[in-house]
């Protein structure tokens, strides 16, 4: 019940383009979704969250979809850059609490 | 720079032995993850601390323990080192009580164990 499903594994996206991570959970009682980016040797950092009152919310090129019926959420990358390539992770947390990590999605995004 | 410091960044050590992780939280912080991540792995839940109690424990290993002191400092201690024990230690740290929730990574503590 506290796992968090991720997929893909592994995303290959021309320049340009758009990338799509999609994130499920189970536990009900999570109250917030961040997604985390983090490049190789640095530690994740937050990129985007979103709270389940909400079905959207965008920043920029990035944009999370929340789906609460499903227990679904989405992270889109539009305009995909090279800087962008890196390793994404989705999240879900009750305030207070732990904080359940999906295993992680590692974004290519080429010339 | 996220404001958390970890030490060391990079250990290397032989199977049997014993490893001191540790991590100073962003000022004010009282939060404090441990998360382990091996290699092509996601981050696996190790323990968290909240102003010094233990709050919730995730896969964390018999021979790990962790405490929390009263100047919100963290260590994670690894006991009797296996070659699988190798992988990037990260601490997060937070303050609750924000609007956000958002974890605030170190940059990690590398453990090689030969």
């Amino acid at each position: 019940q506290q796992q968090v499903k991720q997929s893909p594994q592994s995303l290959i996206v021309q320049k340009g383009g758009i990338s799509i991570i999609n994130c499920a959970y189970e536990n009900t009682a999570f109250d917030y979704f961040p997604w985390y980016q983090q490049f190789p040797g640095k530690g994740p950092a937050l990129l985007i969250a979103i709270r389940p009152d909400v079905s959207e919310k965008k920043e920029g090129r990035f944009t999370i979809s929340f789906n609460k019926s499903a227990k679904q959420f989405s992270l889109h990358i539009m305009d995909s850059q090279p800087g962008d390539s890196a390793t994404y992770f989705c999240a879900a947390q009750t305030s207070y609490d732990k904080v359940i990590f999906g295993p992680g999605t590692s974004l290519s995004v080429i010339p | 720079d996220s404001g958390v410091t970890q030490t060391p960044k990079h250990l290397i050590t032989a199977t049997g032995q014993r490893v001191t992780l540790r991590c100073s939280p962003r000022s004010g912080d009282l939060s404090v993850y441990w998360y382990q991540q091996s290699l092509d792995q996601g981050l696996q839940f190790l323990i968290q601390y909240y102003n010094g109690e233990e709050r919730a424990k995730g896969n964390i290993l018999e021979r790990f323990s962790a405490q929390q002191f009263p100047d919100l400092h963290s260590e994670l201690n690894l006991s009797s080192l296996e070659l699988g024990d190798s992988a990037l230690y990260f601490c997060a740290s937070t303050s609750w009580g924000g609007p956000t929730g958002e974890l605030f990574f170190g940059e990690g503590s590398r453990l090689t164990v030969l």
